[in-house]
């Protein structure tokens, strides 16, 4: 069974620019997650999704945004890019809404110069 | 507001050494208590979920205790492929249907030697 796809792998992004991640859950997961690490730093919670509805959202600007498909794979956006959005974002897919624990995809190295 | 710190930040140890990695926490209600570890530029990778204090979990050479304020990790005769980050996370009670989440700590680097 593949485990959660995140794409792209590393990106480089201007200060002011917008980017789009992406994540593909375990088949049969309904639920995804979305973490910004920040090198030295434990995953801080963005987003939760389940059933295509956002059901929670973590202590970040209005600049982050993201949406559940049919398929229950997420695309997260973020716009109006700065310096310290640098970071490793980490989608995390879980049976239900997590209930039954996490699992991490390797994550999209973004940095922003 | 619910919190997570793990001791310490890094450890470095000569293979065979056995020592605990320490997570304290702080929430107003407790699911579960999830150890992960990470290797360098990658995801975390699930190791032990507890759920009540007292609980214990073995897998390898790792054993994950929990008591009503903390964790603990230990790790006996560790091995260079051991080295990682250990992160220790945490997840509220929510009274909401349908949200959950992960708080996490900052983590201990562990570096063994051969």
């Amino acid at each position: 069974d593949a485990g959660v796809t995140q794409s792209p792998t590393h990106l480089i992004k201007t200060r002011g620019q917008h980017v789009t991640l992406r994540c593909s859950p375990i088949s049969g997961h309904k639920s995804v997650s979305w973490y910004q690490q920040v090198l030295g730093q434990g995953p801080q919670f963005i987003f939760q999704y389940y059933e295509k509805e956002e059901r929670g959202r973590g202590n970040f600007p209005d600049r982050f945004s993201a949406r559940q498909f049919p398929n229950y794979s997420s695309e997260l956006n973020v716009n109006a890019l700065l310096l310290g959005d640098s970071a490793l974002y980490l989608c995390a897919s879980s049976l239900e809404w997590g209930l039954y624990g996490y699992t991490f995809g390797s994550g999209t190295r973004l940095t922003v110069v | 507001e619910d919190q997570v710190t793990q001791s310490p930040e890094a450890l470095r140890l000569q293979e065979g050494e056995s020592s605990s990695l320490n997570c304290s926490y702080t929430v107003s209600g407790l699911r579960g208590l999830f150890w992960y570890r990470q290797d360098p530029g990658k995801g975390p990778e699930f190791l032990f979920t507890l759920y009540s204090a007292g609980e214990e979990k073995e897998k390898e050479r790792l054993k994950a205790t929990l008591t009503k304020k903390e964790s603990f990790l230990h790790i006996t005769a560790p091995k260079p492929e051991d080295s990682a980050t250990y992160l220790c996370a945490v997840q509220p009670l929510i009274s909401n249907t349908g949200f959950q989440k992960l708080v996490f700590g900052t983590g201990t680097r562990l570096l063994v030697s051969p």
